[in-house]
């Protein structure tokens, strides 16, 4: 059964810096990596989808990689901004089964 | 319409009654999920219809919970006889894919059983 962990649970930087979020996933049979980010009362909102034949896919200062022989991907965001402030959370979905998600990691931007 | 819309946005019920939650998709949308989060967690999920079909359930939690789509567009999660445990947001997303790719969520309604 899939399983996905994200590390740190929380992160608080200041304004300005480059930070990395981590995610692993213990069956690297996946079809795609998913990253979403998720703000207060809110659903969650995509942001990159990685295919499992992507080494890693860039949306403005976010870029994720996906290392599929290690089930681990990261999520690399430049320039951190407050409204960058949110949960993220990865999901692996493996074609058949549901996609499987982490529990996120809690990001503070500090101004 | 513009997105993924849930309501009640907010639901307290009192332990062992009735509840129905509601996701309009976003129209055309083939594929409707239903996850479900508790406080500090990740969506864990419920069930998934193709249109109007059920394809996947294997995530309700027990004989409790029951979900419909009769027309392909509107769904409506119920739960009978809620208990404690049942309380989180429950949230739904849809997607023109048949599939979980470029999913579009709702903001979910918050269950609180007392």
């Amino acid at each position: 059964k899939q399983e996905v962990t994200q590390i740190p649970a929380a992160l608080s930087v200041p304004e300005g810096e480059n930070l990395v979020l981590n995610c692993s996933f213990t069956d690297s049979a996946i079809y795609n990596l998913q990253w979403f980010r998720q703000d207060p009362g809110k659903g969650l909102t995509s942001l990159l989808l990685i295919q499992s034949s992507q080494r890693e896919q860039t949306s403005g200062r976010l870029n994720a990689s996906l290392d599929k022989s290690s089930g681990r991907s990261t999520l690399y965001i430049a320039a951190s901004q407050p409204g960058d402030s949110a949960t993220y959370l990865c999901a692996a979905y493996s074609g058949n089964t549901p996609l499987v998600f982490g529990k996120g990691t809690r990001l503070s931007v500090i101004a | 319409g513009a997105g993924v819309s849930q309501s009640p946005r907010y639901k307290v019920a009192k332990r062992g009654q009735d509840v129905a939650l509601r996701c309009d998709p976003i129209s055309g949308h083939v594929s409707l999920f239903w996850y479900q989060q508790a406080l500090g967690q990740g969506p864990e999920f419920l069930t998934y219809f193709q249109n109007e079909a059920q394809l996947d359930k294997s995530g309700l939690p027990s004989d409790r919970f029951f979900a419909e789509r009769p027309e392909g567009s509107v769904s409506t999660l119920k739960i009978q006889r809620t208990q404690q445990e049942d309380s989180a947001v429950y949230l739904c997303a849809s997607s023109l894919a048949s599939g979980p790719i470029d999913l579009h969520f709702g903001n979910g309604t918050r269950l609180t059983v007392t």
